[in-house]
């Protein structure tokens, strides 16, 4: 059964942690985003990664870091820098090749709350 | 940076009738796409509509692209219930990926 799968699907954490949200693909696709979405907002691009091992920075990376070790998985840190974390989080594959602009598809999402 | 905007923000219908959105944008893009979201879910992909394509239709959707007005619509025809839903629509231009605009809330009520 092919998918995107993210977890938790929801993550309480206090001020002051780090926290690690999962992201696990097996489309086989080459390219990877995370998106942050608050509420009656549309999606804001946080990193993308086009290959294993390579990564951008999206419109609004401060406070968050990615790697991309395996192809099949791209987590994302919530640092402790980041200022207003609490937002709903999610990620996407595409097939790639296509500059970010191919067809995404997106996993069920990470509600993040922090206490 | 915000490319596309969705016009209206909230639309309410009743079951069997059509809705339609729009979707405005500022720089020429490669392509246009609409993406469905249910509530507190991931988004769903509808339909990609190229630059140099003017309408696509799949199932009950037709979207248009007018590339001289930087606009773009959605229609869903005899809509039902389990079409409720915010509807984004995302472009594809220059080197960047794709940007999503903040969507349309469309209840359908049986």
């Amino acid at each position: 059964d092919g998918g995107i799968t993210q977890s938790p699907k929801y993550l309480f954490r206090k001020e002051g942690q780090n926290v690690t949200l999962s992201c696990e693909q097996n489309l086989n696709h080459d390219a990877m985003y995370w998106y942050r979405q608050d509420p009656g907002q549309g999606l804001r691009l946080i990193y993308y990664s086009q290959i294993v091992n390579d990564f951008q920075k999206g419109d609004i990376a401060e406070g968050y870091s990615v790697s991309r070790e395996k192809k099949e998985s791209f987590p994302l840190t919530v640092t402790s820098a980041q200022k207003n974390p609490t937002a709903f989080y999610l990620c996407a594959s595409s097939i790639g090749g296509g500059q970010g602009q191919d067809t995404q598809y997106f996993g069920p999402g990470t509600r993040l709350t922090v206490l | 940076s915000q490319q596309g905007e969705e016009d209206p923000q909230a639309l309410s219908i009743q079951e069997g009738e059509n809705a339609t959105m729009n979707c405005s944008y500022k720089t020429s893009i490669n392509n246009l796409q609409w993406y469905r979201q249910n509530s507190g879910r991931g988004l769903v992909h509808l339909i990609l509509i190229r630059s140099n394509e003017r309408e696509k239709h799949s199932g009950r959707l037709r979207v248009t692209l007018d590339t001289s007005k930087k606009s773009s619509s959605l229609l869903i025809t005899a809509s039902r219930a389990a079409d409720t839903a915010s509807y984004f629509c995302a472009t594809g231009g220059g080197n960047t990926p794709l940007v999503f605009g903040k969507g349309t809330r469309l209840s359908v009520i049986a």
